[in-house]
Parts: C-alpha cells; sequence; structure tokens
C-alpha cells in the first residue's frame, strides 16, 4: 500500500525560529501533495498544494511568505514555518496523490508548539 | 504497511437507504478513531468520532460502531442524502504516538437518486 511519513513527528521551538517539516512518499511517486492544518477538536484545513517542480498553490488567508512549501522531487515535500509564533502551533499533516488517481494517503502528522 | 485499512475504494447508496462505510486497524494500541468527509477540492471534514471505552456514537444521522475485538470499525448514514456524497476518510490515533492520525485510504461514497 502507498505509504506517506513525516518528519518529524513533534517539535517545539522557540518564538521567532524557523521549522522545517518533510513529507515524504515512501513508496510511489507523488506529484501532487497537499499540506492542511489542523486546530484541536477542528477539521483539518488545505493550507496550500504543491506540484512537483512548480510553485505551490496557497489557499486563501495562508501567507505564503511564512509558510515556505517546496515541492523539489517525487517523493519528498517540504512545508518551513518562518518566523514562528506561538499562535502557529498546530497539528501539520500532509497527503500524496499519485498522478491519475484521486485518492489522497495521508501522513501522520507533526505537532509544533511554538513557546 | 497500513495500519488503517478502507478496503472498499468506492461504494454506491441508493437515496434514502442507509450508507455503511468500513474501516480495519492492525494497532491495538490505537484508542481514538475519526472519520472525516472530504468533497473535490476542500480539505477533510471532521464528522464524528470514537474513543475506545466506547463502543457506539451517535451523532444525528450518523452513527459509528466499534469493535474492539475484530479491530473494525463502520460509519451508518441513515438515511443517506444526495449531499452526503463524498470520499470518507477514517482515522485512528494512540496516547502513546502523541495522537498522531493514521489515515485510510479513503472511500468514495456515491448516493444514486
Amino acid at each position: 500500500g502507498a505509504v506517506v511519513s513525516q518528519h518529524p513527528s513533534r517539535v517545539i521551538c522557540k518564538s521567532g525560529t524557523s521549522v522545517k517539516i518533510e513529507c515524504r512518499s515512501l513508496d510511489f511517486q507523488a506529484t501532487t501533495m497537499f499540506w492542511y492544518r489542523q486546530f484541536p477538536k477542528q477539521s483539518l484545513m488545505l493550507m496550500a498544494t504543491s506540484n512537483e517542480g512548480s510553485k505551490a498553490t496557497y489557499e486563501q488567508g495562508v501567507e505564503k511568505d511564512k509558510f515556505l512549501i517546496n515541492h523539489a522531487s517525487l517523493t519528498l515535500s517540504t512545508l518551513t514555518v518562518t518566523s514562528a509564533h506561538p499562535e502557529d502551533s498546530s497539528f501539520y499533516i500532509c497527503s500524496a496523490k499519485r498522478q491519475g488517481i484521486d485518492t489522497q494517503y495521508f501522513g501522520p502528522g507533526t505537532r509544533l508548539t511554538v513557546l | 504497511d497500513q495500519q488503517v485499512k478502507q478496503n472498499s475504494p468506492s461504494l454506491s447508496v441508493q437515496e434514502g437507504r442507509i450508507s455503511i462505510l468500513n474501516c480495519d486497524y492492525t494497532n491495538s494500541m490505537f484508542d481514538y478513531f475519526l472519520w472525516y468527509k472530504k468533497y473535490p477540492a476542500e480539505g477533510p471534514t471532521f464528522l464524528i468520532s470514537i474513543s475506545s471505552i466506547k463502543d457506539k456514537n451517535e451523532d444525528g444521522r450518523f452513527t459509528v460502531f466499534l469493535n474492539k475485538s475484530a479491530k473494525h470499525l463502520s460509519l451508518h448514514i441513515v438515511p443517506s442524502q444526495p449531499g452526503d456524497s463524498a470520499v470518507y476518510f477514517c482515522a485512528a490515533s494512540a496516547r502513546d504516538s502523541n495522537y498522531q492520525l493514521i489515515w485510510g485510504a479513503g472511500t468514495k461514497l456515491i448516493i444514486k437518486p
């Protein structure tokens, strides 16, 4: 089956620092990867869609300069939270899909805590 | 190795009938289960959840059943409505894994008029 991993699973950082989260498709090539954010007891919110080799498409209200997304290869996408603040503390989840197949495979998520 | 499996990629149900979506898991440490609904081009929307101390949780038309011995849960939608047509994801988490969500691959539900 298709497996998506995220690293790190949990990160605690100081306010003002930057944090990078990796999303990898382990056994398939992901032409498209999605980044979601989830607040406690709320639904996932789509932040951006990234296609390999091109710029990410951000959802309305998501700051492009704050949440940097790179999809440099067919198996790796990264989300960098720049100059993190306590309000950025959340659960970030990625998903990946193969070209031509609708199913999204989700990663286990990364819990970010900004002190 | 998929710890959460949704073996039916799609399901077609007549409007007004019951829709039953199934999910199996392998990790006995999972203690919290969730169902999400997702429309195309939108993020998943939380539907209903169940803790491992319960075997049933009901919210309006949606009921989730948990069978711990079989490591199986199901989502029942009664009666099914056209707006229920979407992809449904099952997810599981465990306290000792910091409640990271492990997701199934989803089942596409199609409600026929």
